[in-house]
């Protein structure tokens, strides 16, 4: 069964630096969302793209988040400097006709 | 405001009992709801999704069920299995232009002792 990769599975990075996640969505798939879940809560929507443009984002997406989808294949969220509260376990989903989601087994980020 | 709610919050049951998980929702315009299990370090995995007409659907030994005029939601697990220790998590959809945003519950903690 086709699935989303993600890469790394584990990053731990300094407080102030940039780091990027990276995902392979399904290939046939049209949307591509990032979730997170900092340890012991919920998972929380970061943001959904679409057709090569954000089609929603939560209030947790701010400036210093970014996506991209530069060659066609991969998706990529980048924290342009990260905060000790960035913490958490970054999920990629993607879908196809909206309903059909397929997350991928996440990456958990450290930030030290 | 979009808002799903569990429960209980944990429960530990014997191998091979059964068990029902409680899910409770406020999600306008609702699309569908679909219940994930999700191992520790893992992703969320699908085990059944609903749409609003749907009443009940099952996935093996997991049978969701969905009153959509109470909006409440409830899976249940038949015979459990020590592979079946896990969070359950509710999870609601609404429609949006682009793409389905999901919106969490806080997910039941099950662990299945021998």
């Amino acid at each position: 069964e086709p699935e989303v990769t993600q890469t790394p599975s584990h990053q731990v990075t300094q407080m102030g630096q940039e780091v990027i996640l990276r995902c392979v969505p399904i290939s046939n798939h049209l949307y591509f969302y990032w979730y997170r879940q900092i340890l012991g809560q919920k998972v929380e929507f970061l943001v959904s793209f679409y057709n090569n443009e954000i089609s929603e984002k939560s209030e947790i997406f701010d400036d210093q988040f970014s996506v991209e989808r530069p060659d066609g294949s991969n998706f990529t969220l980048k924290i342009r400097s990260t905060k000790l509260e960035d913490s958490a376990m970054y999920f990629c989903a993607s879908s196809t006709h909206r309903v059909r989601y397929t997350f991928g087994s996440g990456t958990r980020l450290t930030v030290v | 405001k979009n808002q799903v709610e569990q429960s209980p919050q944990s429960l530990i049951i014997l191998e091979g009992k059964n068990c029902t998980l409680q899910c409770n929702y406020t999600v306008s315009p609702f699309s569908n709801l679909r219940w994930y299990k999700q191992d520790t370090g893992r992703g969320p995995v699908s085990l059944t999704i609903m749409t609003f007409s749907e009443n009940t659907k099952s996935n093996g030994r997991y049978t969701a069920t969905l009153d959509a005029d109470t909006k409440q939601s409830s899976l249940h697990i038949t015979a459990s299995q020590l592979s079946d220790s896990a969070s359950y998590i509710c999870v609601v959809s609404h429609i949006k232009a682009a793409g389905n945003k999901l919106t969490f519950g806080g997910g039941t903690r099950v662990l299945v002792k021998p």
